[in-house]
């Protein structure tokens, strides 16, 4: 049973690009998460959503970032527009019927 | 508001000796709490968690946490801790049962001397 699959691993960007990342949840799980971890800092909440439907938006920045995770395919966090402080490691994590959430490798972004 | 501190960045042990890595946290009602460990460049990847029951939970790798509510705390313990234990640790608390955000403390880094 696969786990849970992010990919690019590693992303590089010059300012003013738009990057996509992509997470592929265990096989099962209906529920994603996105956390981002800055340098020497611990995760950072930032959207939870389900098939569909975005249910907690509450840690995204206001503007050039976005999520979705469509009825196919894997969940998309977009930035746009990207700045040298969006340089961050993106973690994906997704959950089933229970409480715990399992993470992937996460992505490394880095801005140029 | 939820939040957890993890009061040590850095821990050096040796190899074989004990361990304990601290955890606090903040939250009104009852908490669900987890511990996470990431290797370097890696994921997340999870030791053990507390819903209820038992204060005293057991996971992988040797590890186990203890749930004290009166101190706000749930450390993680480790009798005897091995070279490939090196890595950082993350503790983590849910507000509610299911389908919820973590809220992380900003790790600790533990090394294990030969």
């Amino acid at each position: 049973n696969a786990g849970v699959m992010q990919n690019p691993r590693h992303l590089v960007r010059r300012r003013g690009q738009e990057a996509r990342l992509r997470c592929s949840p265990m096989k099962g799980h209906s529920h994603v998460y996105w956390y981002r971890q800055l340098p020497e800092e611990g995760l950072k909440f930032m959207v939870y959503l389900q098939k569909e439907n975005i249910i907690d938006e509450s840690g995204m920045p206001k503007e050039r970032f976005s999520a979705e995770f469509p009825k196919e395919g894997p969940s998309i966090l977009r930035i746009q527009q990207v700045v040298r402080g969006d340089s961050a490691a993106y973690f994906c994590a997704s959950s089933g019927e229970t409480d715990t959430q399992y993470f992937g490798p996460g992505t490394r972004l880095t801005v140029l | 508001a939820q939040s957890v501190t993890q009061p040590d960045i850095h821990i050096t042990v040796s190899e074989g000796a004990s361990l304990e890595l601290r955890c606090n946290y903040s939250y009104g009602a009852t908490p669900y709490l987890f511990w996470y460990v990431q290797s370097p460049g890696q994921g997340l990847q999870l030791l053990l968690k507390y819903f209820s029951g038992d204060t005293l939970v057991q996971g992988i790798k040797g590890f186990e946490a203890e749930f004290k509510r009166s101190q706000s705390s749930f450390n993680l313990r480790k009798p005897s801790v091995h070279w490939s234990d090196a890595a950082e640790y993350f503790c983590a608390v849910g507000a509610e049962r299911s389908f919820n955000k973590f809220y992380f403390g900003s790790g600790t880094k533990l090394n294990v001397k030969p």
